[in-house]
């Protein structure tokens, strides 16, 4: 059972464009959300966060919006450049309780062509 | 450079046989948790450790441990090895038991060859 889904393997966008990343999840008691960055032979890298009580937040070139109705948060980059040519993980987490394990998508991989 | 450290890099070795994961977390950190990421799969959460004690298990085989030792170091250990176990592993360090936002420092991962 997949509660965090990325349903697109791959990205191809042009620099300068926006690139969206989209992610899904079934677990209504996640109540927070994380993109991480991968690049090859490296581990994943925190990029953004957000909360289940904000719908949006914004950290330069990239920004997140949460949807909680439809159970769907996007990553938003713009403008696109051929460094943020990497794998996207979507995650998501609890607070209730005592343990913040992350559930991680499967990842897309976004290619910026130059 | 995240801060944690993982050995080895890299490990080939054959079905059946036992291997160690090591794992520093970040100066200061006292979780630490270890994921796996095999081929086409995201990453799947197995176990968390929180200033020595277990605090979250997800989907860890019988024929995996781990634990945390005092100076906050961990090793997963992996027994009676299988092809399918074949995958990178990671380990992660956060500096409370959970953090508001929920970030983890990630290391460069293991990666483990079963043949």
């Amino acid at each position: 059972d997949q509660q965090v889904k990325q349903n697109s393997p791959s990205l191809s966008v042009q620099e300068g464009r926006i690139s969206i990343l989209n992610c899904d999840y079934t677990n209504s008691m996640f109540d927070y959300f994380l993109w991480y960055k991968k690049y090859p032979a490296e581990g994943p890298t925190f990029l953004i966060s957000i909360s289940s009580i904000k719908d949006k937040n914004e950290d330069g070139r990239f920004t997140v919006f949460l949807n909680k109705s439809a159970k769907h948060l996007s990553l938003h980059i713009v403008p696109s450049q051929p460094g943020d040519s990497a794998v996207y993980f979507c995650a998501a987490g609890s607070s209730g309780g005592s343990n913040y394990k992350l559930t991680f998508g499967k990842g897309t991989l976004l290619t910026v062509n130059p | 450079d995240s801060g944690v450290t993982q050995t080895p890099k890299h490990l080939i070795t054959a079905t059946g046989q036992r291997v160690t994961l090591r794992c520093s977390p970040r100066s200061g950190d006292l979780s630490v948790y270890w994921y796996q990421q095999s081929l086409d799969q995201g990453l799947q959460f197995l176990i968390q450790y929180y200033n020595g004690e277990e605090r979250a298990k997800g989907n860890i085989l019988e024929r995996f441990s781990a634990q945390q030792f005092p100076d906050l170091h961990s090793e997963l250990n992996l027994s009676s090895l299988e092809l399918g176990d074949s995958a990178l592993y990671f380990c992660a360090s956060s500096l409370r038991q959970g953090q508001n936002t929920g970030e983890l420092f990630f290391g460069e991962g293991s990666r483990l060859t079963v043949l």
